[in-house]
């Protein structure tokens, strides 16, 4: 199983609003290390959105937006358009793992 | 603009050692991490290791008995070996810069199978 929490799914109506959590704990996100989170389409690479928990990647419109609480970090993505159907992935550091980089299991959203 | 490819055979036999090289454009390799990461079918994506510019390597825990990740500056590449395939090494494997986040490429799949 993956060390960082995500929902497996989620969904929303075009024009609505979603927010994907990603949960880890006291030796990643709680431990101050920065999250990122990466859009994936099926046969592409997986591509920055969001890196140190809230600063968006180049290109990614202010719809899209990060933040973080204590062992958590959340994707939240307004004015769902089609084009947002993909797999997001949370990524950060974990100091419990010799140098490990951790995961989440991923979200796909279904708009 | 930074481009990653993977290159590698798409079939390997159980038992068997799994080669992968991975080609950099746009940067050189004397900066940064360079890293393998697979995704299983149906699960989340999974760290192999990384090799620092200077050659210092750091694998998974559970996969460091069967990991070698070199770096070939001459020819811009890096490059991923897994020995003692089994069915649970079928994934999409992917190469990647590391700095703090990840710049990927677009994975190639292997499949372990007789």
């Amino acid at each position: 199983h993956s060390v960082l929490s995500q929902p497996p799914s989620v969904s929303g109506a075009p024009g609505q609003r979603v927010t994907i959590s990603c949960t880890g704990n006291g030796s990643n996100i709680g431990a101050g290390y920065d999250a990122h989170w990466y859009r994936h389409v099926s046969g592409s690479a997986p591509k920055l959105i969001i890196y140190e928990n809230t600063k968006r990647a180049l290109g990614v419109p202010d719809r899209i937006s990060g933040s973080k609480s204590d062992t958590s970090v959340y994707l939240a993505i307004s004015g769902l358009q089609a084009e947002d159907e993909a797999h997001y992935y949370c990524q950060s550091f974990d100091n419990s793992l010799s140098g490990a980089v951790v995961f989440g299991g991923g979200t796909t959203l279904t708009v | 603009q930074v481009q990653l490819l993977e290159s590698g055979p798409g079939l390997v036999r159980p038992s068997e050692t799994l080669s992968l090289t991975c080609s950099v454009s746009g940067t050189s390799l004397s900066r940064y991490y360079w890293s393998w990461i697979r995704q299983p079918p149906g699960r989340g994506p999974e760290w192999i290791g990384h090799i620092h510019y200077l050659g210092t390597t750091t694998y998974n825990s559970a996969l460091m008995s069967r990991v070698t990740i070199s770096l070939d500056t001459a020819k811009n590449e890096f490059s991923l070996k897994l020995t003692s395939l089994t069915a649970a090494d079928t994934a999409v494997y992917y190469c990647a810069q590391y700095g703090s986040y990840l710049y990927w490429g677009q994975g190639t799949l292997v499949t372990v199978s007789s």
